[in-house]
């Protein structure tokens, strides 16, 4: 199973573009990145899921470059609101995939948004 | 609208007790998940199913059991053999077919404490 490496804690200001770097550096063929995000006490949230260039949905952009050793999720202006623990998983999702929950969830990125 | 429900939210286990915490989703998904997540810290898997009436280990099943006699439910069960069982538990389920999309959704957690 691919290890991922993140950064524990990031610091910005509101109305900042935020970028959290993944390294993922055995990930497999078949792996997918996924990006979830958690606030305290609750459950975590899925946010955005690639497997290479780039993908954007309404929340946030997420880029792999061609190698995928790493990933990058990017947040557009964020607010006090963004502040949260972002964690990035590295498994096999996808159509028709027989993923069998092993996902891992590391310590996650801790982001703390400023005013 | 659809997902899952844990309850109860806050539990309280006196020692040498057993206790089961309940998940219940509503949205058809194949595949169930149970975490456990410490102060700090990733979650951590416990239990996973597939498919009704199966069901396999995760990477700290030891103290804890499950059961999948329903599509919908996925009850986690804490036995007194768990000697350390104060943490947050979290239920997720996906869809085998639509992983790519979505990914795991989770339900609010059940913070468990031994009194």
């Amino acid at each position: 199973l691919a290890k991922t490496t993140q950064p524990i804690s990031m610091d910005s200001y509101e109305g900042q573009e935020v970028n959290i770097t993944c390294s993922h550096n055995n990930i497999a063929t078949n792996d997918y990145i996924t990006w979830y995000q958690q606030f305290p006490s609750q459950g975590p949230r899925f946010i955005i899921q690639g497997y290479k260039t780039k993908v954007t949905n309404e929340v946030a952009s997420l880029f792999i470059p061609a190698d995928r050793k790493s990933s990058t999720l990017s947040l557009p202006r964020v607010s006090l609101s963004d502040t949260a623990v972002y964690y990035c998983l590295v498994g096999p999702e996808g159509i028709g995939s027989s993923n069998t929950g092993k996902l891992i969830f590391g310590q996650g990125t801790t982001l703390q948004v400023k005013p | 609208d659809g997902g899952i429900t844990q309850s109860p939210k806050y539990l309280f286990r006196k020692e040498g007790q057993n206790v089961t915490l309940s998940c219940e989703q509503n949205l058809n998904h194949d595949a169930m998940y149970w975490y456990r997540q410490d102060p700090g810290q990733g979650l951590r898997l416990i239990y996973y199913s597939q498919i009704v009436n199966d069901f396999q280990k995760g990477d700290i099943a030891e103290g804890y059991s499950v059961s999948r006699e329903k599509k919908e439910s996925f009850p986690l069960t804490v036995t007194s053999a768990q000697k350390n069982p104060t943490a947050f538990y979290l239920c997720a389920s996906i869809s085998q077919d639509g992983g790519r999309r979505y990914g795991y959704t989770f339900g609010s957690g059940t913070r468990l404490t031994v009194v």
